[in-house]
């Protein structure tokens, strides 16, 4: 079975710190991982994708297949990263996504 | 990219009543996605709304409780039938365009 594991539930840094939010996942085929982010008060929204190999805001994430992970990090976190992050998986030209159960992340100045 | 709007944004409802929320694309899409997310928790699937035919259920969810309509595609109804407290969630509206996956504001349910 598809599962999406986020083992943190909070996770609270101070500004210009490094910020690692882990993701683990289990299956069994060739899955895409996304990584998405809900602001206060916004929608949720695709932060970035593994496929694409980008950084989005100073985010980056790399899929270990050995590992089975997707952590997300940031070298230096700003206070505009205070969020919801959810890691989320899908099957390879499916269309669902499985998430995982979020961390919020908190930047303090 | 996408539009999605959803209606009701909130409600606040009592047990045994039924709910309809509606779900409105700015783009023809093939298949609509609702998801629910009870307090505290993630975001799990309810079903797949696909234009023409019946809806895909997830494990755990049944026709007779969340029934679906799909009339074109750009819209796609929720119901939330017979409701108790333990329905009190989010209810997410959800398309995918171009390998992204955009959401709708959700809407925001409480069972009295």
């Amino acid at each position: 079975a598809q599962r999406v594991t986020q083992p943190e539930k909070l996770l609270s840094v101070f500004k210009g710190a490094p910020v690692e939010l882990k993701c683990n996942y289990s299956y069994s085929g060739s899955p895409e991982l996304f990584w998405y982010v809900q602001y206060s008060r916004q929608r949720l929204q695709l932060l970035l994708r593994h496929i694409s190999r980008e950084s989005i805001k100073g985010f980056t994430a790399d899929l270990n297949k050995g590992e089975t992970s997707f952590h997300l990090k940031k070298p230096f976190a700003q206070e505009e990263d205070s969020a919801m992050y959810y890691c989320a998986l899908s099957h390879t030209g499916f269309q669902k996504l499985v998430f995982g159960t979020g961390t919020r992340l908190l930047v303090s100045p | 990219s996408a539009v999605i709007s959803q209606k009701p944004s909130r409600d606040i409802c009592q047990r045994g009543t039924s709910l309809t929320i509606q779900c409105q694309v700015d783009s023809q899409v093939t298949m609509m996605f609702w998801y629910r997310q009870q307090p505290g928790q993630s975001l799990t699937l309810i079903a797949t709304a696909n234009q023409g035919s019946e809806a895909t259920y997830e494990s755990g969810f049944v026709i007779d409780k969340f029934p679906i309509s799909r009339p074109n595609l750009t819209f796609s109804t929720l119901t939330v039938s017979n409701m108790s407290p333990e329905d009190s969630s989010i209810y997410l509206c959800s398309v995918r365009i171009y390998n992204e996956q955009f959401f709708g504001p959700g809407t925001r349910l409480t069972v009295l």
